[in-house]
């Protein structure tokens, strides 16, 4: 079947805009996760979604982050008054059920670059 | 909290020879071992994962990864690699406690450079 999907794949604004980024899971997969990855930081753990519920938000780094996902599906990843220092790579990947052994699978990303 | 260090940034290394990636972790409770890669232009794929038994895991393109409680590492291995192995190599953890939400912990990534 069809695996993770993002859009867009590149996203390019100005500074102080707001910019929402989209995730399709693998259908059937009730656990979400967004990360994000960068040069200076890595690979970083944002959010987790079970279901329509975020029980973990521990990695978003300002309130200028926010995330939901509806349906238990499509989820929405939205940075207001974007910083040049949000300029990454954000990542989407599902998994079946959320456990921690769990297989994630990974979506392409979307490229998001801040003027 | 848990943390991952992968000790080498890049590795270059000619076609058919082996090649170790090292991963070492620190936690106070007990992980769950994953490595993934990820080829060029193409998204994280998982290569393969430890979560119990046979302290040795074997993925199906040859590469393996042993599981080292004592010294907490989880390095990856290939007997000899092709030019299609280049890549970058991410080694992850994640909590195995009971409720725990399965987010993965990265480390910074290796990229294996395999030249002709």
């Amino acid at each position: 079947g069809a695996g993770v999907s993002q859009s867009p794949s590149n996203k390019v604004t100005e500074k102080g805009k707001d910019v929402e980024l989209r995730c399709d899971p693998i259908s059937g997969h009730t656990a979400l996760y967004w990360y994000r990855q960068s040069l200076g930081q890595g690979l970083e753990f944002l959010i987790y979604f079970q279901g329509n519920s975020a029980p973990d938000k521990s990695g978003l780094p300002s309130d200028r982050f926010s995330a939901e996902r509806t349906g238990g599906s499509v989820s929405t990843l939205t940075i207001q008054r974007t910083q040049q220092e949000d300029s990454a790579v954000y990542l989407c990947a599902s998994s079946l059920q959320g456990a921690s052994g769990d297989t994630q699978y990974f979506g392409p990303g979307t490229r998001l670059t801040v003027l | 909290a848990q943390s991952v260090t992968q000790l080498d940034s890049q590795v270059p290394v000619f076609e058919e020879a082996p090649v170790e990636l090292r991963c070492n972790y620190s936690s106070s409770v007990s992980v769950y071992l994953f490595w993934y890669v990820q080829y060029p232009n193409q998204g994280l794929q998982l290569l393969l994962k430890y979560l119990s038994g046979s302290t040795l895991v074997e993925s199906i393109n040859g590469f393996e990864a042993e599981f080292n409680k004592s010294q907490t590492s989880f390095h990856l291995r290939k007997p000899s690699v092709h030019i299609s192995d280049t890549a970058e190599y991410f080694c992850a953890v994640s909590e195995r406690a009971s409720g725990n939400t399965g987010k993965l912990i990265f480390g910074q990534g290796t990229t294996l450079q395999v030249k002709p």
